[in-house]
């Protein structure tokens, strides 16, 4: 069983260009939580979904920031004309039930915004 | 503010010893999670503990919670090389979102 899995894993990006982030969940998971982690600092919660609806995106910053999870295929956290102060290590985990029980981390995705 | 604030923010000792780690929250928590990092790694789940449980086992993991003081503590024991990384505890805010604190960063001299 395969663990979460992450894309890519680093990612550099110029000022005003996309970011597009996946995340597969481990098989037979249904919730998806994206978190951020700036250097030296724990991770904030940024949004959290469960198969085709979002649940709860009070992390995440209201413009350029958009997250997905599809009935089928991965979860995307899409960054829209970078910026960069975002860059930071961006951590997928999902959860068969919800977010109070064991959630499993990716090994997520450092992104780099030049 | 955020939940679940550990306590120190950074430890080092020598291998062999036994490593003490806290966490302090604000509100009353339905559960509360261990997490392990390994440097440029995601987290590891170590071991959740419920509100109506004193304490936890996990081989040389040993996990309390004493929620009439909201805080919990993380011992390892006989501390090795490989348990340096950095040590999170994460609570349930609002029943939606998993709210980490700051870690500590543990270092094992050997």
């Amino acid at each position: 069983n395969a663990g979460v899995m992450q894309n890519p894993r680093h990612l550099v990006r110029r000022r005003g260009q996309e970011a597009r982030l996946r995340c597969s969940p481990m098989k037979g998971h249904s919730h998806v939580y994206w978190y951020r982690q700036l250097p030296e600092e724990g991770l904030k919660f940024m949004v959290y979904l469960q198969k085709e609806n979002i649940i709860d995106e009070s992390g995440m910053p209201k413009e350029r920031f958009s997250a997905e999870f599809p009935k089928e295929g991965p979860s995307i956290l899409r960054i829209q004309q970078v910026v960069r102060g975002d860059s930071a290590a961006y951590f997928c985990a999902s959860s068969p039930q919800g977010p109070e029980e064991t959630q499993y981390f990716g090994p997520g995705t450092r992104l780099l915004v030049l | 503010s955020q939940q679940g604030e550990e306590d120190p923010q950074a430890l080092s000792i020598q291998e062999g010893e036994n490593a003490t780690m806290n966490c302090s929250y604000k509100t009353s928590i339905n559960n509360l999670q261990w997490y392990r990092q390994n440097s440029g790694r995601g987290l590891v789940h170590l071991i959740l503990i419920r509100s109506n449980e004193r304490e936890k086992h996990s081989g040389r993991l040993r996990v309390t919670l004493d929620t009439s003081k909201k805080s919990s503590s993380l011992l390892i024991t006989a501390s090795r090389a490989a348990d340096t990384a950095s040590y999170f505890c994460g609570k349930i805010q609002g029943a939606q979102k998993l709210v980490f604190g700051q870690g500590t960063r543990l270092t094992i001299n050997p």
